[in-house]
């Protein structure tokens, strides 16, 4: 089955305690995204890549890092998290042309305390 | 101005109501646009595309209008079932590929 695996689904931790959210895609696409949705403000991008090892900000990228060393993976860090960073958080990818959309990760719920 | 804005409703109908939902964007360069839908707490998933001839998929017809820089969705005969919160989709920026930008979103519920 086509899908965007997300890990985990809900993570609760500290402020300061690194941690790394997973993404893994199977279908192949070049081009994976990652947005945070808060309310009323919608889906924001943290961070895309367009390729292996390409990767760019997005519109909020503060307070995140992400690595695209092979082509299925791009997973999320933060080195440091605070309170602000609680947020529900998306993976998306696709094959990268401007008419396609996404397939979005079931989503990542994340509370620091 | 907010790149993408949409209605955030919510708009309260009962089932067999035809609702329609417009979303305009800035940027007069956008080349794709989209309409997601998103259950409470899940995934946004695609619904569909925009044409500039306008598409129709089922009871679900979506316009864009280009000129005024709207999008619409139309949503006819509603159902219980398509209460959620339809995004708006529209990609900008052609020199970042595929960078998606997202409209706050417009919540539908559907009342028996």
């Amino acid at each position: 089955e086509a899908q965007v695996t997300q890990n985990p689904r809900y993570l609760i931790t500290v402020t300061g305690k690194k941690l790394t959210v997973t993404c893994s895609q199977n279908m192949n696409h070049e081009y994976m995204s990652w947005y945070r949705q808060d309310p009323g403000l919608g889906l924001r991008q943290i961070y895309y890549s367009m390729n292996v090892e390409v990767t760019d900000k997005g519109d909020v990228p503060e307070g995140y890092k992400v690595s695209r060393k092979e082509k299925r993976n791009f997973p999320l860090i933060l080195e440091s998290p605070s309170p602000n960073q609680t947020s529900l958080y998306f993976c998306a990818s696709s094959r990268g042309g401007s008419v396609d959309g996404y397939t979005f990760g079931s989503g990542t719920r994340l509370t620091v305390v | 101005r907010k790149e993408v804005e949409q209605d955030p409703g919510p708009f309260n109908v009962p089932e067999g109501a035809t609702v329609a939902f417009n979303c305009t964007y800035s940027n007069s360069a956008s080349q794709s646009f989209f309409w997601y839908r998103q259950d409470c707490r899940k995934e946004p998933k695609l619904l569909m595309s925009v044409y500039s001839s306008g598409n129709e998929d089922g009871r679900f017809t979506a316009q864009l209008n280009r000129a005024s820089q709207y999008i619409s969705l139309l949503i006819r005969d509603s159902k219980l079932s398509d209460s959620a919160t339809y995004l708006c989709v529209v990609n900008p920026y052609m020199e970042y590929g595929n960078k998606l930008v997202f409209g706050a979103g417009t919540i539908l519920r559907v009342k028996s």
